[in-house]
């Protein structure tokens, strides 16, 4: 078991510019899971897959935001034209089925010029 | 989806047992508590997960009434390092479940 990993840890880039994260959730887990983060605030749910179905997306923020998980291994995650306001911390988690414990990764922040 | 509300904040000093006490009103008869702490720029960690009377692990203990109406999580001689924002999440095992967090408890230990 070598944990959930999110890379990079940290993503600079300047507004309009296209940003893509990358998560490795712990093998074998079906339910893989973004979240974003901003300061004091808790995790916001964005959307799920169970294996390579992407049952959730309305929570997604807007249609800049994109996600996939093609073979049901790892996950990444699209931000396109960014914005300022996406600047925010943004997690991933994995489950083996739903309502398992949730194990995060680090998160990648991202600060958006 | 059961609502939370916990307090925004709590203080403590090291040594002393801490109680965070988790509101869930509208909980439904098949959904599990969970309890998650986090330390800044970290994602969450799982502590403590419960259906009803107690639940005793390593790290904490569980303690939810018999109208299941709320929860608290209990840590014993809390230390420096118990420092961070805890979690109570309501939700039901199985099909289309979203682990949805709050704001959480900001719990700050005092030497």
């Amino acid at each position: 078991d070598t944990g959930v990993s999110q890379n990079p840890r940290h993503k600079i880039t300047k507004r309009g510019q296209n940003v893509t994260f990358r998560c490795d959730p712990i093998s074998e887990h079906n339910r893989l899971y973004w979240y974003r983060q901003t300061l004091g605030q808790g995790p916001e749910f964005l959307t799920y897959f169970q294996n390579e179905a992407q049952l959730e997306k309305s929570r997604l923020l807007s249609d800049r935001f994109s996600a996939e998980r093609p073979k049901g291994s790892f996950s990444t995650l699209e931000i396109q034209r960014t914005e300022q306001g996406d600047s925010a911390m943004y997690l991933c988690a994995s489950s083996r089925t739903s309502n398992e414990k949730l194990f995060f990764g680090s998160g990648t922040q991202l600060s958006v010029l | 989806l059961a609502k939370t509300t916990q307090p925004i904040s709590m203080d403590s000093y090291e040594g002393q047992e801490v109680n965070i006490t988790c509101s869930h009103n509208n909980i439904a008869t098949n959904d599990y508590i969970t309890w998650y702490q986090q330390f800044p720029s970290q994602g969450p960690r799982f502590i403590i997960q419960g259906y009803k009377t107690k639940v005793t692990n390593e790290v904490a203990s569980l303690f939810i009434p018999a109208d299941r109406k709320s929860s608290t999580l209990s840590l014993p001689r809390v230390s420096l390092s118990d420092t961070a924002v805890y979690y109570c999440l309501v939700g039901e095992e199985g099909g289309s479940y979203i682990p949805t967090f709050g704001r959480g408890t900001s719990l700050i230990v005092h030497p």
